[in-house]
């Protein structure tokens, strides 16, 4: 089952906006994950936040986590036509192994 | 260098046929995962191999999904008498270090099944 549910289910902005989606999860983690996935490169990996840490920036992008509430956000800033793509947050758990749960996933597109 | 690749990267079934899933990590990363993605759904965890150890196949949705990965490189997922409901992407991933491992997981394009 997936744990993780991403808000907005879908999302339409212009070129040089700036797109934030949200992410929910239900049991306690290692790290969350986010990843984008579109039809020409497959699911590529984006950005990792441990659970130890609030904050973590890589680019263009910026993500927020928060454990208490149990819920990441995403930012992308300055978006580009070329950032259209579902993107998914996964979760590690703290025990077992790396399996990764994803959540539904967030459709942005990007219009020029 | 080269990333995970999976072969097919379509494959239509008529409904109960077996089908076949080729995963090729890269070359040297000891954990391998195969998840399985619905439509318009995240990927959902099949199972996870540590070398050519199947630790975890939890997700394994029916008696009819095996998966195999006899010398610790290549893996393959086979369906036995595909049903609709099997129709999906199939993603495998592999990352560098062993359970418990945080390494980032680099998945392959995929292979979509179509059962008909």
């Amino acid at each position: 089952s997936q744990q993780g549910e991403e808000d907005p289910q879908a999302l339409s902005i212009q070129e040089g906006e700036n797109a934030t989606m949200n992410c929910s999860y239900k049991t306690s983690i290692n790290n969350l994950q986010w990843y984008r996935q579109n039809s020409g490169r497959g699911l590529v990996h984006l950005i990792l936040i441990r659970s130890n840490e609030r904050e973590k920036h890589s680019g263009r992008l910026r993500v927020t986590l928060d454990t208490s509430k149990k819920s990441s956000s995403l930012l992308i800033t300055a978006s580009r036509a070329a950032d259209t793509a579902s993107y998914f947050c996964a979760t590690k758990r703290n025990s077992g192994y790396s399996t990764l749960t994803f959540g539904k996933g967030t459709m942005l597109l990007v219009s020029p | 260098g080269a990333g995970v690749s999976q072969s097919p990267r379509y494959k239509v079934a008529k409904r109960g046929q077996d089908v076949a899933l080729r995963c090729d990590p890269i070359s040297g990363h000891v954990s391998l995962f195969w998840y399985q993605q619905a439509l318009g759904q995240g990927p959902e965890f099949l199972t996870y191999f540590q070398n050519e150890a199947q630790l975890d196949k939890s997700g394994l949705p029916s008696d009819r999904f095996f998966a195999e990965r006899p010398e610790g490189s290549v893996s393959t997922l086979k369906i036995q008498r595909t049903q609709q409901e099997d129709s999906a992407v199939y993603l495998c991933a592999s990352s560098l270090g062993d359970r418990g491992s945080t390494d980032t997981q680099y998945f392959g394009p995929g292979t979509r099944l179509t059962v008909l």
